[in-house]
This record gives structure tokens, C-alpha cells and sequence, in this order.
């Protein structure tokens, strides 16, 4: 099993839709969530923490389960720009600090 | 946010030779500097921690001795590909920051390794 799993899609949406991605996660120990969004032949790049108690970011919201290891990712108004590959990223804080990456979900979102 | 550069962007290399690839924090010190490999449709793979001033923490299934890092300034990490081959070839990716008290990682633009 992965340590970090993610519907690879892709998401085919008009503009304006809204539209969702979930994530999960294996180790209860992970301690830190992220998502960041990497387009094609690009580094990814943080676009948002998730906390506990949700959080929201314009037209984005971010919800953690920790009792599942379940995350999500909504977008609202989708615009064209929003098309990318979303990386759903959780870290154990403990001594590497390392980042374990999902293998993303691709999002296009169409005129 | 912080910025991190690698160099080169892209590199086009024949079997057997060597690459080396830099990264670098341009506006703060990363004690701690992370290489990633991703290959096409695939996550981001850990390679290895780099550590300032000490020997890097490689993951497992990845040869030290092939990817030799070395992190000898606080703003500078290498990542060398020894005796390169069409295998090796993938986007490499180094990143800093997200130790404690800065949780966020900041990512170099990446390097892309073409091995004929």
C-alpha cells in the first residue's frame, strides 16, 4: 500500500465548476499536511497547509480526518489557470522532516 | 517565500558520464537540503537529506556511491550522477527549509537529465 494515495484522474471540468480531490494517508503518525500543485515540467509548489479544523484559501478549502487519514482539496469557480497536477503531501515532523508526496491529481479545466 | 535555484535546468549527457547538478539557497541558509527524483506520470521520490557538514541520509533502494551529494556550505548542495545511464534519466529536484521552525520546503526549478 502507498503511503500517501490519490485518484491520479484526470479531472475534466468546465470553468466555474467545483470540483474535489481526496486523499489518503497510511502512517497515524503523520503529523503535518500540505497541498501543493505542480505544473507540467515544473517544480511543485506549496499552495496550501491543511490544519486540523479545515482552512480555507480564497477559492480553495482544505479538510483533514485524522480518525479516516483522510484529505481533501475543494476548488470553487474553477478557473483555466487552476489546471495543474495537485500533490496531496503529508510530513511525520519527526527528525528527517521528510515530505512523502501522492502521486498527484490531474486537474484540466476546460473553456 | 525563500528561493532555491539548481543548475543546470536541463542537461543531455551519453552513457557513461558523469553530472553534476547544484542547488542552491539564494536568500537564507538551509542546514538541511532534500534531493527528489520524479520520473514522467510519477511522484516525487526522496532520494536523500543532505546535511550541511556532514554525510547525506540516503533512502533506501538509492546507491550512495552513484548519487554522490555533497553540502559543504549552508547555501550549497551538489547532487553528482556517477557513470550516468538511460535509466538515470528523470527530473531531479532539490529543495530546503521544512526542518524545524521552518516547516515549509521551498523547491529549486528542477533539473532535467537526458542520458543518450
Amino acid at each position: 500500500r502507498k503511503e500517501v494515495e490519490q485518484d491520479p484522474g484526470p479531472f475534466n471540468v468546465p470553468e466555474g465548476a467545483t470540483v474535489a480531490f481526496n486523499c489518503t494517508y497510511s502512517n497515524s503518525a503523520s503529523q503535518s499536511f500540505f497541498w501543493y500543485r505542480q505544473d507540467c515540467r515544473k517544480e511543485p509548489k506549496l499552495l496550501m497547509s491543511v490544519y486540523s479544523s479545515g482552512n480555507e484559501d480564497g477559492r480553495f478549502t482544505a479538510q483533514l480526518n485524522r480518525a479516516s487519514q483522510y484529505i481533501s482539496l475543494l476548488i470553487r469557480d474553477s478557473k483555466l489557470s487552476d489546471s495543474a497536477t495537485y500533490l496531496c503531501v503529508v510530513n511525520l515532523m519527526d527528525s528527517s522532516y521528510k515530505l512523502i508526496f501522492g502521486s498527484g491529481t490531474r486537474l484540466l479545466v476546460r473553456p | 517565500g525563500a528561493v532555491v535555484s539548481q543548475h543546470p535546468s536541463w542537461v543531455i549527457c551519453k552513457s557513461g558520464t558523469s553530472v553534476k547538478i547544484e542547488c542552491r539557497s539564494l536568500d537564507f541558509q538551509a542546514t538541511t537540503m532534500f534531493w527528489y527524483r520524479q520520473f514522467p506520470k510519477q511522484s516525487l521520490m526522496l532520494m536523500a537529506t543532505s546535511n550541511e557538514g556532514s554525510k547525506a541520509t540516503y533512502e533506501q533502494g538509492v546507491e550512495k556511491d552513484k548519487f554522490l551529494i555533497n553540502h559543504a556550505s549552508l547555501t550549497l548542495s551538489t547532487l553528482t550522477v556517477t557513470s550516468a545511464h538511460p535509466e538515470d534519466s528523470s527530473f531531479y529536484i532539490c529543495s530546503a527549509g521544512g526542518t524545524s521552525g521552518f516547516n515549509e520546503q521551498f523547491f529549486g526549478p528542477g533539473t532535467r537529465l537526458t542520458v543518450l
